[in-house]
């Protein structure tokens, strides 16, 4: 079946520094991209999203571009502060698999000042 | 709109016992699920429903049943409460199903400890 598998965490950086975190997918179909971010305590938020082959999502200040050559939907920002700290969840639907979302395992990351 | 809401925050259960998990949203979503967050594994769906009255199976189902009787609720019921099913529980809920893109807002969790 659909699965989704992101690089393990913890992930620790400084502030300013260069953010990236590895999701790859496997699946049937076509699905969407998704990445979605849980602040401690909080339910998850959704942060962007693609919806078809080399779409780019983007929101604050964070970028995902789909790739399907590689199945790849690798989450980057080129300055973190210390605000993103959180835990980063890649995900898929898949229209194929009655469009259920199919989550990684998550990335927790730490922004130190 | 006060968006989805989960109650109680907290539950201490034993070995046995039932309980329902309150879910509720204002947004008119026709799509509600249910999921539940364990160390290292993501979030797993539990169950799901496409409008009132009309709910499906998850990946792990067994142990919990839902109803849909009105758009705004979508409880789940715990029927013998287990150790395994210790966990976090989130409701989400949306416009459509997320294979059309929608967005899925969830509620804050439902944290379950069962001794």
């Amino acid at each position: 079946g659909d699965s989704v598998t992101q690089m393990e965490g913890p992930v620790t950086l400084s502030e300013e520094a260069f953010l990236t975190i590895n999701c790859t997918y496997t699946a049937t179909g076509y699905p969407s991209l998704f990445w979605y971010v849980q602040y401690p305590g909080e339910g998850l938020q959704l942060l962007l999203k693609a919806t078809k082959a080399d779409d780019k999502g983007s929101n604050k200040g964070f970028e995902a571009t789909y790739r399907k050559e590689t199945t790849s939907f690798h989450l980057e920002k080129g300055s973190v502060q210390v605000s993103d700290s959180a835990v980063y969840f890649c995900a898929l639907s898949d229209y194929n698999q009655g469009g259920k979302l199919i989550f990684g395992q998550g990335t927790e990351l730490s922004v130190k000042p | 709109n006060a968006g989805v809401t989960q109650t109680p925050k907290f539950q201490v259960l034993k070995t046995g016992q039932s309980m329902t998990l309150q879910c509720a949203q204002d947004m008119n979503h026709e799509y509600m699920s249910w999921y539940r967050q364990d160390p290292g594994m993501g979030l797993r769906l539990i169950h799901y429903s496409v409008g009132a009255g009309i709910t499906d199976q998850g990946e792990v189902p067994n142990g919990y049943n839902v109803s849909r009787s009105t758009t705004e609720d979508f409880p789940l019921r715990l029927l013998s409460a287990a150790p395994s099913q210790t966990s976090v529980y989130f409701c989400a809920s949306s416009y459509g199903s997320p294979s059309g893109s929608y967005e899925q807002y969830f509620g804050p969790g439902t944290r379950l400890t069962v001794t």
